[in-house]
């Protein structure tokens, strides 16, 4: 399968602070990228689908300003979560979509944000 | 009503059982169905990807899908402790550049050896 890989792993920042996550499709180019927040024992949530060179598309109760996407090449999206809370504190996890007749969305190993 | 209903469990087999995963669904556009295994604090794992009806076998994994009665399947035959994980199905329509994947809640699956 296409192999995802997200950096970092996990981060521990202090409130106020802003953290970058980024999302790399190693073997495949992808249009698309989504990025999902997960919350102990929680399905995915989605937060915003992210458009190789357009703006990102926001899922409601999203605020756009703190959690900012950038992606700019088709193997690559950011995440950048802006003057972090505690309560941003959460699992993020990017996924990026193939293209062709058989789509699909593979996933990065999730990276685990601690605010302090 | 959810788009996707899953049950959450727990659901606990000795190994060796087989296990039957289930997703019923509400929209009868859906035709993509996946199901994803995560593992606690990883990302999820695609496991089976299936379009429209039908099945789809791939080792002890077995994928059917019933678009009749919006009802699709994962079945583990050989159940080993090392598929003690959370299995999600997933499912989208498939139009747009915005297409996104509903997802169930995921079930929490234990193998006891």
């Amino acid at each position: 399968g296409a192999v995802v890989s997200q950096h970092p792993s996990w981060v521990i920042c202090k409130s106020g602070t802003s953290v970058k996550i980024e999302c790399r499709s190693l073997d495949f180019q992808a249009t698309t990228m989504f990025w999902y927040r997960q919350f102990p024992k929680q399905s995915l949530m989605l937060m915003a689908t992210s458009n190789e060179g357009s703006k990102a598309t926001y899922e409601q109760g999203v605020e756009k300003d703190k959690f900012l996407i950038n992606h700019a090449s088709l193997t690559l999206s950011t995440l950048t979560v802006t003057s972090a809370h505690p309560e941003d504190s959460s699992f993020y996890i990017c996924s990026a979509r193939t293209s062709g007749r058989r789509e699909t969305q593979y996933f990065g190993p999730g990276t685990r944000l601690l605010v302090l | 009503q959810k788009e996707v209903e899953q049950d959450p469990g727990p659901l606990s087999v000795p190994e060796g059982a087989i296990v039957s995963l289930n997703c019923t669904y509400s929209n009868s556009a859906f035709q993509y169905f996946m199901w994803y295994r995560q593992y606690s604090r990883k990302g999820p794992e695609l496991l089976m990807y299936t379009y429209s009806s039908g099945n789809k076998e791939d080792g002890r994994f077995t994928a059917q899908v019933d678009k009749s009665s919006k009802y699709i399947s994962l079945f583990i035959r050989d159940s080993q402790p090392s598929d003690s994980a959370t299995y999600l199905c997933a499912m989208s329509a498939g139009a747009g550049n915005n297409r996104k994947l509903i997802w169930g809640l995921g079930t929490s699956l234990a193998v006891n050896p």
